[in-house]
């Protein structure tokens, strides 16, 4: 079945720094999310993005299709970025989306 | 904007009893999904219906039954729940042709 890796599984950051959220995956993707998930919160999605760039403010979010593998990249870190990122997938056609085991962000003050 | 909506938030419950969770999509979407959240947080799919028909059931106890009246509604029954069975259970929905997913707030399952 599909796989999703994700890296690193923590990171810790001071305010102002930038960060780099990994995600590979185990088929080709025809479905690529990235979700934030602050502590006792809902699901919130960042990007839909099976491939290419996409930005929005801070973050952005870029798919390498055949290299199977996303990134998700937060510049100038602030505190209210804590939280959990994850990325889903699929493949094909089927109704299985498939999540990371996440990256946990701390942004220290 | 909050368009995917689940009741109770909450249900603290004692081990052999029955739970029952709703949920409700108000996007037109034809794909709902449950979706189980560990202590981890670990997110593992447990069912997924499109157009009323259930299409994935992943490896999960039979004790867990999800029930569909309409595409916009997508319920969960737990029979005899056990302690493993404590965790967030979140529902979600997509259409066909834009496939993003939106999830509910989730609904926090205790078994004492």
């Amino acid at each position: 079945g599909q796989q999703v890796q994700q890296s690193p599984a923590s990171l810790v950051l001071q305010e102002g720094e930038n960060a780099e959220l990994q995600c590979n995956f185990s088929s080709t993707a025809t479905r690529l999310q990235w979700f934030y998930q602050h502590p006792g919160g809902r699901l919130v999605s960042l990007f839909y993005n099976p491939s290419g760039t996409k930005h929005t403010g801070r973050l952005t979010s870029t798919t390498v299709t055949n290299e199977r593998r996303s990134s998700l990249h937060i510049s100038s870190s602030q505190t209210t970025d804590s939280g959990t990122y994850f990325c889903a997938m699929a493949s094909g056609g089927n109704y299985k989306p498939t999540f990371g085991k996440g990256t946990s962000l701390v942004v220290h003050p | 904007e909050t368009a995917v909506f689940q009741t109770p938030n909450y249900h603290v419950t004692q081990v052999g009893n029955e739970v029952s969770f709703n949920c409700k999509q108000t996007l037109g979407h034809d794909t709902m999904y449950w979706y189980k959240q560990d202590s981890k947080k670990l997110l593992k799919i447990m069912f997924s219906y499109n157009n009323k028909q259930l299409i994935v059931n992943e490896t999960v106890p039979r004790r867990f039954s999800p029930q569909s009246s309409d595409k916009a509604h997508l319920n969960l029954r737990i029979k005899s729940v056990e302690p493993e069975d404590s965790a967030v259970y979140l529902c979600a929905s997509s259409s066909r042709d834009r496939n993003t997913l939106y999830f509910g707030a989730g609904t926090r399952l205790s078994v004492l």
